[in-house]
């Protein structure tokens, strides 16, 4: 079975706090990505990654960034957390780019 | 307009009923369709694929109209157990044509199936 596991399921954050959310998975899969999802707005594609050290925005890049310094690891960087970006964060992978993409547990993030 | 379009719901049915979804997307080059259902405070899964003639998994069947650019989810006899959110997703490229597909993920369309 695929497993994609996220370091944290509930997170608290201060404004302006630099917050890191970690995306393990270990499969192998050369495609990672983060979503947030809000109510009323769905799933929206912060960034992905189609390989180490590549990655490309989605529909929502602005005050994000990203890490993929190794093959099974994602990381999403708030650099400077903002009450707007209390959301639910997704993290998923697949294998090849029309592929399934399996998600993580989520994490919850609530910047105060 | 958005990419996926789908009615938020919330669709209440007795066990047993039938029950159809539709997803309309505005993207004629997409190519590769699916189903995805999210439990409540829960990851989305892979529900099933949208091939071109139709397909059925036991009591779903995805159906896909590209002229009308619409995809549909019928599920029969339904269970107490299929209460969900009911993801329509397809797929669009990205901007790097090495990155290849991402996947665009509708609202949803929230499922409460009743006693």
């Amino acid at each position: 079975d695929v497993k994609v596991t996220q370091s944290s399921r509930y997170l608290v954050k201060r404004t302006g706090e630099k917050v890191f959310l970690e995306c393990v998975q270990d499969m192998d899969h050369e495609n990672m990505f983060w979503y947030r999802q809000d109510p009323g707005l769905g799933l929206r594609l912060i960034y992905f990654s189609y390989d180490v050290k590549m990655k490309e925005k989605g529909d929502i890049p602005e005050g994000y960034s990203v890490s993929r310094e190794k093959k099974e690891r994602f990381s999403l960087i708030l650099e400077s957390a903002s009450t707007n970006q209390t959301s639910m964060y997704l993290c998923a992978s697949s294998l090849s780019q029309v592929g399934t993409q399996y998600f993580g547990p989520g994490t919850r993030l609530l910047v105060l | 307009r958005k990419e996926v379009e789908q009615d938020p719901g919330p669709f209440n049915v007795p066990e047993g009923a039938t029950v159809a979804f539709n997803c309309t997307y505005s993207n004629s080059a997409s190519q590769s369709f699916f189903w995805y259902r999210q439990d409540c405070r829960k990851e989305p899964k892979l529900l099933m694929s949208v091939y071109s003639s139709g397909n059925e998994d036991g009591r779903f069947t995805a159906q896909l109209n590209r002229a009308s650019q619409y995809i549909s989810l019928l599920i029969r006899d339904s269970k107490l157990s299929d209460s969900a959110t009911y993801l329509c997703v397809v797929n669009r490229r990205g901007m790097n044509n090495n990155a290849g597909n991402m996947l665009t993920f509708g609202g949803g369309t929230r499922l409460m199936v009743k006693p």
